[in-house]
């Protein structure tokens, strides 16, 4: 099984909410991930977490605030977005080996983000 | 500095031929190469790996080979079918790096 569940499949947000978006994988992964994609783009690393932990922020902007409760879920709180925040968010997991994570990530469906 | 590079941003092959996908990088340290499948809105769908070890990996239909003196990989489908009209990401990674570096993907369409 390499399931990435992702909810909601689309939000629709005005400038001034606060949403959540939530990711779950039960395949043992310890690496956790949130990616954005525009149309047409290849998917853009946000954040890594590892063991729970946050390993990686790619200078993203403090709206957009990442949460690891546990190992098999992640949550990316979303705050006073911007309508060019509007894209597809996707989560990806990978087993953590040894302190690399030169592996395979998988990826969920997406939530589908517009931003009003 | 686009560090992984699909030069083709289309590609159209006819049902039952062989596709191949072409990916060129330019990091030395890459040790790890994916090929991932994506379908519009939504995720990316993993196809197949290799590792730098070696220099061809296959899964069924699907094969990549990799060059590491060239610093290319390819990824061929043969068969191809309907169903594998989609848009194709190479990605790399290094050791000890939590990042995948991706291509800007290659649309690919499967002609009847």
């Amino acid at each position: 099984d390499t399931e990435v569940t992702q909810t909601p499949k689309h939000l629709v947000m005005g400038m001034t909410n606060k949403k959540s978006l939530k990711c779950e994988q039960h395949m043992g992964h310890r690496a956790m991930y949130w990616y954005k994609q525009k149309a047409k783009k290849p998917p853009e690393l946000m954040f890594v977490y590892s063991y729970e932990k946050l390993s990686i922020n790619e200078s993203v902007p403090s709206r957009f605030s990442p949460e690891c409760p546990n190992s098999s879920l992640l949550n990316l709180h979303l705050h006073a977005l911007q309508p060019e925040d509007s894209a597809l968010y996707l989560c990806a997991s990978s087993h953590q080996t040894r302190g690399t994570v030169a592996d395979t990530q998988y990826f969920g469906p997406g939530t589908r983000l517009t931003v009003l | 500095d686009q560090q992984v590079k699909q030069n083709s941003p289309s590609l159209s092959v006819q049902e039952g031929r062989i596709s191949i996908l072409n990916c060129d990088y330019t990091n030395s340290m890459f040790d790890y190469f994916l090929w991932y499948k994506k379908y519009p809105a939504e995720g990316p769908t993993f196809l197949i790996s290799i590792s730098s070890i070696k220099d061809k990996n296959e899964d069924g239909r699907f094969t990549v080979f990799l060059n590491k003196s060239a610093k290319h990989l390819s990824l061929h489908i043969v068969p191809s079918q309907p169903g594998d009209s989609a848009v194709y990401f190479c990605a790399a990674s290094e050791e000890g790096a939590q990042k995948l570096v991706f291509g800007q993907g290659t649309r690919l369409t499967i002609n009847p």
